[in-house]
């Protein structure tokens, strides 16, 4: 599976959006993007997926770049209960196991 | 979306003895699950893959004998640490992937147990 390197920390406001970044430069064709998040003392969370579109749903927004080198995880406007850390994994179905990097702990601050 | 739990939450047990954990998914059936470990301040681990019907797959490193896995049905698997040590205590987490509307794949994860062993 590719790797993925992502930002170790970032923080954010209360009520603003949160851009959360992923590098995977060596994704290939059949690879999804995969971004989970996990809330302290919890399993992890699935928030969303894509191949190549930008895909949006309740919780957030996948931007894919057309090269699919990386992507871009968007809270439209983030609260409190959002604190997390924050996986992107790549990986070609859902179907095998998921190999976690060490994510982004986003901090959100009011 | 798909739910998977684990019972119990978590649990405290002497040097020694044995503790079962339960992954279920609880509206989907999932011939896969597959059971991680975190360690504090730690990502999360892959250590084996439990398949429905037969044999798990263990990762490099995982001791098949202290962790048994049994996937007995299509909608549960359990985690058995024999013997535990404190060096067992861990967070224990499983996961099931199920087809979502749309046609992919997706694995959903359960709250974890909390495994503490004096």
């Amino acid at each position: 599976d590719a790797k993925t390197t992502q930002p170790t920390s970032m923080d954010c406001a209360e009520g603003r959006a949160a851009n959360l970044p992923c590098n995977h430069s060596t994704i290939s064709g059949n690879e999804y993007v995969y971004w989970y998040r996990q809330i302290h003392s919890q399993g992890p969370q699935y928030i969303i997926h894509g191949l190549k579109n930008n895909e949006t749903n309740e919780m957030a927004s996948l931007i894919i770049t057309e090269d699919r080198k990386s992507s871009t995880l968007i809270l439209p406007h983030a609260t409190l209960r959002d604190t997390a850390v924050y996986y992107c994994i790549v990986g070609p179905t859902g179907r095998r196991a998921l190999t976690f990097g060490s994510g982004t702990r986003l901090q959100v601050q009011p | 979306g798909a739910v998977v739990s684990q019972h119990p939450s978590w649990v405290i047990c002497k040097s020694g003895t044995s503790v079962k954990i339960e992954c279920r998914s609880l509206d989907f059936q999932a011939t896969t699950m597959f059971w991680y470990r975190q360690f504090p301040k730690q990502s999360l681990m892959l250590m084996a893959t439990s398949n429905e019907g037969s044999k798990a797959t263990y990762e490099q490193g995982v001791e098949k004998d202290k962790f048994l896995i049994n996937h007995a049905s299509l909608t549960l698997s359990t985690l058995t640490v024999t013997s535990a040590h404190p060096e067992d205590s861990s967070f224990y987490i499983c996961s099931a992937s199920t087809l979502l509307a749309g046609g992919t794949d997706t694995q959903y994860f359960g709250p974890g147990t909390r495994l503490t062993v004096l």
